[in-house]
C-alpha cells in the first residue's frame, strides 16, 4: 500500500529565510505526486503537481518542488517565505490506484 | 463554474444521533473522495466513489459510516449513532479522472456534544 511521510510536523521561520519540506513516498510504480496548502480555517488547495517530465515543477505563490525518483521524494521548497505562508502543507500521492494518499502534514509558521 | 460544495459548514450532533454530510462534485466530475481531519493527524482517506458504486471503502471505520453517491444528487457520508471521537472536520473532494488532482470543497466541521 502507498504511504506517505512528511518529515517535519512544525516548521517556525522568519520572514525571507528559505524554505525545505520534506515528504518521501513508498510506492512501487508510477506515480503522481502534490503538495497542497491549507491556510488557517480554509480548505485545501492546489500548489503543485507532477505527473511526468520536467523533475523539478513550478507552483503557484514561488513555491516549486523536485521530484528524485531515487530517493522517492518530492520536496517543496521556496526560496523566500512571507508572512502570509503560514499554513499547513499536505504532500499527497496517486499511485495511478484509486485514491490519493496524504501525508500527516507539517505546519509552517513564518514570524514576521 | 461553482467549485465542490459541501454542506453543512459546521454540523452539532449530540450522542448518539446521525450525521448527514452532503457533497456536490464539480460539475463534470465523476469521482468523489471523502476525507476526515481530526487536530494533529493530517488528513485519512475514508472512501473513493463514482457514480453510484464504491469503489475503495478501505479508511473508512466498519461499523456506524457509510457513504453513497447516487445517480442524482449530491455524495452523502453518513454517521449513525455519534460519538465524541467522532468529531472532526470531514472533506469531499472531486476528479475528473483517478489521475488527477483533486478539488477540495470547505469541509464540514462535525461537533458531537
Amino acid at each position: 500500500a502507498q504511504s506517505v511521510s512528511q518529515h517535519n510536523h512544525h516548521v517556525i521561520l522568519s520572514e525571507a529565510a528559505s524554505l525545505e519540506l520534506g515528504c518521501n513516498y513508498s510506492y512501487g510504480g508510477t506515480v503522481n505526486l502534490f503538495w497542497y496548502v491549507q491556510y488557517p480555517g480554509q480548505h485545501l488547495q492546489l500548489l503543485l503537481k507532477y505527473f511526468s517530465g520536467d523533475p523539478l515543477v513550478k507552483g503557484i505563490k514561488g513555491f516549486e518542488a523536485e521530484f528524485i525518483k531515487s530517493k522517492f521524494s518530492f520536496n517543496l521548497r521556496k526560496p523566500s517565505v512571507q508572512w502570509s505562508d503560514t499554513a499547513e502543507y499536505f504532500c499527497a500521492v496517486n499511485g495511478g490506484g484509486n485514491d490519493m494518499r496524504f501525508g500527516a502534514g507539517t505546519r509552517l509558521t513564518v514570524k514576521p | 463554474n461553482a467549485g465542490v460544495m459541501q454542506n453543512p459548514r459546521h454540523l452539532v450532533r449530540r450522542r448518539g444521533q446521525e450525521a448527514r454530510l452532503r457533497c456536490s462534485p464539480m460539475k463534470g466530475h465523476s469521482h468523489v473522495y471523502w476525507y476526515r481531519q481530526l487536530p494533529e493527524e493530517g488528513l485519512k482517506f475514508m472512501v473513493y466513489l463514482q457514480k453510484e458504486n464504491i469503489i475503495d471503502e478501505s479508511g473508512m471505520p466498519k461499523e456506524r459510516f457509510s457513504a453513497e453517491f447516487p445517480k442524482e444528487g449530491p455524495s452523502i457520508l453518513r454517521i449513525q449513532q455519534v460519538v465524541r471521537g467522532d468529531s472532526a472536520a470531514y472533506f469531499c473532494a472531486s476528479s475528473p479522472g483517478s489521475d488527477y488532482g483533486y478539488t477540495f470543497g470547505s469541509g464540514t466541521r462535525l461537533t458531537v456534544v
